[in-house]
């Protein structure tokens, strides 16, 4: 079945510093692919979406590249700021039927971010 | 748009009682998912809905969880009798196309 698999944290930066999370996943057919971003206290938000291949999703400074060769959604963001201390998730849509689709999730990277 | 309303958004009970947790979706969204999530397990997938009927309920962990959707603007999971196993934070997430839209969660503690 689908799935998605990413790296594991906590990772620490410090603020300033460049970030990657690395995400791999195996699907069937063209699935569409997100980051979501967990806030401490708070449910769960979407960061950015691709929707195919070579799409680039980007939102708050946060890049991600479908890249259908290598399986991945890796996450990146040049400079990171102490207020991007949260969990990230990422994300492949499973479609079921053509009137319902739900999404599997990744286990989550904790980003802290020091001052 | 108010998002996903959730309540309560924090619960405390005795291990054996009745624990009833609520969700409102946003308005046109034809889909409804109800999450748990713990530190052990990360999040899991209980139950999804679509246009009210449930689509895949295997992630419900026991008999002792069920999930109604009466209409297409409320949701309901049922704990009975809980456990102090069932302590989480529960979340629902509603979608019109595949965007999911999560409510602020409910923190669940069985004691």
């Amino acid at each position: 079945g689908n799935s998605v698999t990413q790296m594991e944290g906590p990772v620490t930066l410090s603020e300033e510093a460049f970030l990657t999370i690395n995400c791999t996943y195996t699907a069937t057919g063209y699935p569409s692919l997100f980051w979501y971003v967990q806030y401490p206290g708070e449910g769960l938000q979407l960061l950015l979406k691709a929707t195919k291949a070579d799409d680039k999703g980007s939102n708050k400074g946060f890049e991600a590249t479908y890249r259908k060769e290598t399986t991945s959604f890796h996450l990146e963001k040049g400079s990171v700021q102490v207020s991007d201390s949260a969990v990230y998730f990422c994300a492949l849509s499973d479609q079921v039927r053509s009137s319902a689709s739900k999404i599997i999730f990744g286990s989550g990277t904790r980003l802290s971010i020091r001052p | 748009d108010a998002g996903v309303i959730q309540s309560p958004r924090h619960e405390v009970t005795e291990m054996g009682q009745e624990v009833t947790l609520r969700c409102k979706p946003i308005s046109g969204h034809n889909s409804l998912f109800w999450y748990r999530q713990t530190m052990m397990r990360g999040l899991e997938l209980l139950i999804y809905f679509n246009n009210n009927v449930p689509i895949d309920d295997s992630g419900m962990p026991e008999d002792r969880f069920s999930a109604k959707m009466p209409n297409a603007s409320f949701s309901t999971l049922k704990i009975q009798p809980s456990e102090p196993r069932d302590s989480a934070v529960y979340f629902c997430a509603s979608t019109r196309s595949y965007e999911q839209y999560f409510g602020p969660g409910t923190r669940l503690t069985v004691t």
